[in-house]
Formats: C-alpha cells, structure tokens, sequence
C-alpha cells in the first residue's frame, strides 16, 4: 500500500540554525500538506500546498516558514531560523485530490531546538 | 470557522467494557469528519471518515461513530475495548478549499485499558 514517508525520524538542531525537514508524499497525489504537534498538544494545520504555490497557510506559518517541491517527488519544510518553540512532531500529508477527503500522513519527524 | 471539542482528555475502561469517545463539531458548511488514533510515538492513523453518506460510519478495529447534525456531534464508539486499543484518539473536522483541505483537530482523549 502506497505510503507518506519522512526523513529524517528524529532531527536535533541548535537554535537559530536552518533545518529542513522532507517528504515523500505518495505519487499520484496532488495536494500536499505540513501539520506540527507540540509535544501534549493538538495536531495544527501549517500549510497546504498545490500546483506549486501555497494555497492556505495558518497563523503559525510565518516569514520563517517555506515549503517547496523541489522535483517531481519530494515536499520540504524549511525552517529559516529555529526557536526553541519550534520543538515538535511535524507530519508531513497528501491527498489525492480534493473530491477523495481523505488526507494520508507521514510518521512525521521529531525535531528538537536546544 | 470550524472547531472541534473534545469532552474528556482522558477516558479509562475495563477490557471488554463499551468504549465512547465523544467529539462535538462546529462548521458553517456540511462537515467532513474524522477519527485519528495515535499509538505513542507514532504517527495519524485514519480510523473513519464522515463524508456526507451514511450516518454511522464503521471503522477500522471495530469502531465506529455516528454523525448526528442536530446534536453536532460525532461519538466514537466500541462495543469491547481492547488492550491494544490504548492510544491517544483525535476528532477532526476538514474543510474542502480549492487548493485541498484545512483540517482542524480536536485536543484529542487519550483512553487507557485496564485489565
């Protein structure tokens, strides 16, 4: 069964560095998502992603925040300068399109800000 | 806006015991509805999905939740709980746009199984 998988699981990071986290989403889907759970915390949409632009971010998704599709397959997150309230499970998701309802979602990364 | 509530962070029942899970939703549109659970350290695993068909929505591992407009509510329930039902159980509610989907989760319950 086709799957979302991330890399890396587990990534630490020292504050103010840039991290980018990675996603393959599965191969026929067209829309791309990035969630983030602080750790305790609900899950919190991010940003979605379509044809190549953003199509609806939250309040979260700040100047800090990018997402790109570098090629045909991958969908990253970047984040610019890291704060340690960043620390948090991102899960990356993808649906295949928007008439199926159903997002797929990745393991997600773990990402520490010491 | 759409919002989904909880009631309960933590629910705690026998093996073998009825398991209610309840979730009560907000949206100005026709919703579409969702039950994730979360085994610790892992990742959103779909249990069911409401998408304006049948009322009672039958899931996976036995579960199933019944979406009723005039109460906002979509309850997940189980017959007999399991040991290996122990997880955190998220409600969500999704929001079509014409870039994909919005989806808002609940606060979510984390049900504990004792023996």
């Amino acid at each position: 069964e086709p799957e979302v998988t991330q890399t890396p699981s587990h990534q630490v990071t020292q504050m103010g560095q840039e991290v980018i986290l990675r996603c393959v989403p599965i191969s026929n889907h067209l829309y791309f998502y990035w969630y983030r759970q602080i750790l305790g915390q609900k899950v919190e949409f991010l940003v979605s992603f379509y044809n190549n632009e953003i199509s609806e971010k939250s309040e979260i998704f700040d100047d800090q925040f990018s997402v790109e599709r570098p090629d045909g397959s991958n969908f990253t997150l970047k984040i610019r300068s890291t704060k340690l309230e960043d620390s948090a499970m991102y899960f990356c998701a993808s649906s295949e399109l928007a008439g199926s309802y159903e997002q797929y979602f990745g393991p997600g990364t773990r990402l520490t800000v010491t | 806006a759409q919002s989904v509530t909880q009631l309960g962070s933590h629910v705690s029942v026998s093996e073998g015991a009825l398991v209610l899970l309840r979730c009560n939703y907000s949206s100005s549109v026709p919703p579409y509805l969702f039950w994730y659970v979360q085994y610790p350290n892992q990742g959103l695993q779909l249990l069911l999905k409401y998408t304006s068909a049948a009322t009672l929505v039958k899931g996976i591992n036995g579960f199933e939740a019944e979406f009723k407009k005039s109460e906002t509510s979509f309850h997940l329930t189980k017959p007999s709980a399991h040991m290996s039902d122990a997880a955190e159980y998220f409600c969500a509610v999704s929001r079509r746009h014409t870039g994909g989907f919005k989806t808002i989760f609940g606060a979510g319950t984390r049900l504990f199984v004792k023996a």
